[in-house]
């Protein structure tokens, strides 16, 4: 089965330093999508990117996916302590009938002031 | 607006005892409903999910089963918990239409001891 792998599974950078976050992924997708949690609450929608789709941005994230490379990266610029987090990305099962999502192990990211 | 509710928020409870977490969404109609759980330190297992009352779709064989009783009602229960149950839980709800955004409960922390 697909599942979303993240690279690196920890970070830990400068506060108004950019991060950059991988997942790969195994099969063809309809979307992809990265999620955001803090830790030990649930998870918040960040961006989705279809498959159709190269790079989109919403505010200071910036997402891109290669298809042919089955891999996504989250980019978040001028990072603050408050984008401390673990990011997940999370790929749709593209089987006939199913509305299921495959979420990755996440990576955690540590932004020190 | 949407809205999605978890309780309890944190749970303790001997091996071999009953087990119920509930979830209800407000401000839609037929959602899809998903039972995640979530290891320490790791990424989302899907476990249960379901697109109509009293339809269910199991993904992992186990000890924990899942009712949807009304429209916008999930409930993950156990008759016997095992130390292997416990975790992180998170409910979540999606469009009728599957492939789209996930909104997140605020989750449920469960210690079977």
């Amino acid at each position: 089965s697909q599942q979303g792998e993240e690279d690196p599974q920890a970070l830990s950078i400068q506060e108004g330093e950019n991060a950059t976050m991988n997942c790969s992924y195994k099969t063809s997708i309809n979307n992809l999508q990265w999620y955001r949690q803090n830790s030990g609450r649930g998870l918040v929608h960040l961006i989705l990117i279809r498959s159709n789709e190269r790079e989109k941005h919403s505010g200071r994230l910036r997402v891109t996916l290669d298809t042919s490379k089955k891999s996504s990266s989250l980019l978040i610029t001028a990072s603050r302590a408050a984008d401390t987090a673990s990011y997940f990305c999370a790929t749709d099962d593209t089987s006939a009938g199913t509305y299921k999502y495959i979420f990755g192990t996440g990576t955690r990211l540590k932004v020190l002031a | 607006s949407q809205t999605i509710h978890q309780w309890p928020a944190t749970l303790v409870q001997p091996v071999g005892s009953p087990l119920s977490l509930e979830c209800t969404v407000e401000g839609t109609s037929n959602p899809n409903l998903y039972w995640y759980r979530q290891a320490a330190g790791r990424g989302l297992q899907l476990l249960f999910y379901s697109v109509g009352i009293g339809q269910i779709s199991s993904e992992v064989p186990q000890n924990l089963s899942a009712s949807r009783p009304q429209d916008r009602q999930f409930i993950l229960s156990s008759k016997k918990l095992l130390l292997s149950d416990s975790g992180f839980y998170l409910c979540a709800w999606s469009r009728t239409s599957g492939k789209d955004t996930q909104y997140f409960g605020p989750g449920t922390r469960l210690t079977v001891l």
